[in-house]
């Protein structure tokens, strides 16, 4: 049972925006803990999109960006495109639970 | 380029034993913290356990605490996972994961190996 909560799924048009939000507690994002953000496309392994809250690795475009305040996290995608189709997850420390890192619950990101 | 390859899963009893290894190229293995990452069939992603650069620090989820043992050889740029006591639960797909230069993300990610445990 995850500590960080995102809606199961969001879906947009392509060329819409759409967010992901990732909802924690006092103890994770509200702690002040870096959030980063995965993309899972069907099949494949989690790839790292945002790191620290709002930075992009290198070859990510800049129309995804995440953004942190109080006890929640968000993930932004912009021009939404037919391959962005996938599942994402949010990721980020909890000093409750004896050093663990903890993952969202999931969104599915569906391109209509 | 950093390339992670998992190995060692399959079909095990429950209660049997199964050892996980993450071949790692690319990059200084040592220089690194490492990971394990599940993911259930169907599921979102879990925190297994984390080892730190030189294995001296290790820490567990507490689902597989006492019963997963996290260990690397920087020699041979392996990283390991052995489980025991394994439970239907543990059926997941197992990920090693590099950890990020300046924050605890997870940069890169092996292809994953698959875990069944089923009698």
């Amino acid at each position: 049972q995850s500590v960080l909560t995102q809606p199961p799924s969001v879906s947009g048009a392509p060329g819409q925006r759409v967010t992901i939000s990732c909802t924690g507690s006092g103890s994770n994002i509200g702690a002040g803990y870096d959030v980063h953000w995965y993309q899972q496309l069907p099949g494949t392994a989690p790839k790292l999109l945002i790191y620290a809250d709002n930075n992009r690795p290198s070859g990510v475009p800049d129309r995804f960006s995440g953004s942190k305040s109080g006890t929640s996290a968000s993930l932004a995608i912009t021009g939404l495109q037919a391959d962005d189709e996938a599942d994402y997850y949010c990721q980020t420390f909890d000093h409750t639970l004896s050093g663990s890192d903890v993952f969202g619950t999931g969104t599915k990101v569906t391109v209509l | 380029e950093v390339q992670l390859v998992e190995s060692g899963g399959g079909l095990v009893q429950p209660g049997g034993s199964l050892r996980l290894s993450c071949a790692a190229s690319g990059f200084t293995f040592s220089n690194y913290w490492m990971h394990w990452v599940r993911q259930a069939p169907g599921k979102g992603l879990v925190w297994v356990s984390r080892i730190n650069s030189d294995g001296s620090g290790t820490f567990y989820a507490d689902s597989v605490q006492g019963r997963f043992t996290i260990s690397r050889d920087n020699a041979k740029n392996t990283l390991f996972l052995q489980m025991n006591s394994l439970r239907a639960e543990d059926t997941a797909v197992y990920y090693c994961a590099r950890n990020c230069d300046s924050t605890s993300c997870y940069q890169s990610w092996g292809q994953g190996t698959l875990v069944t445990v089923s009698s």
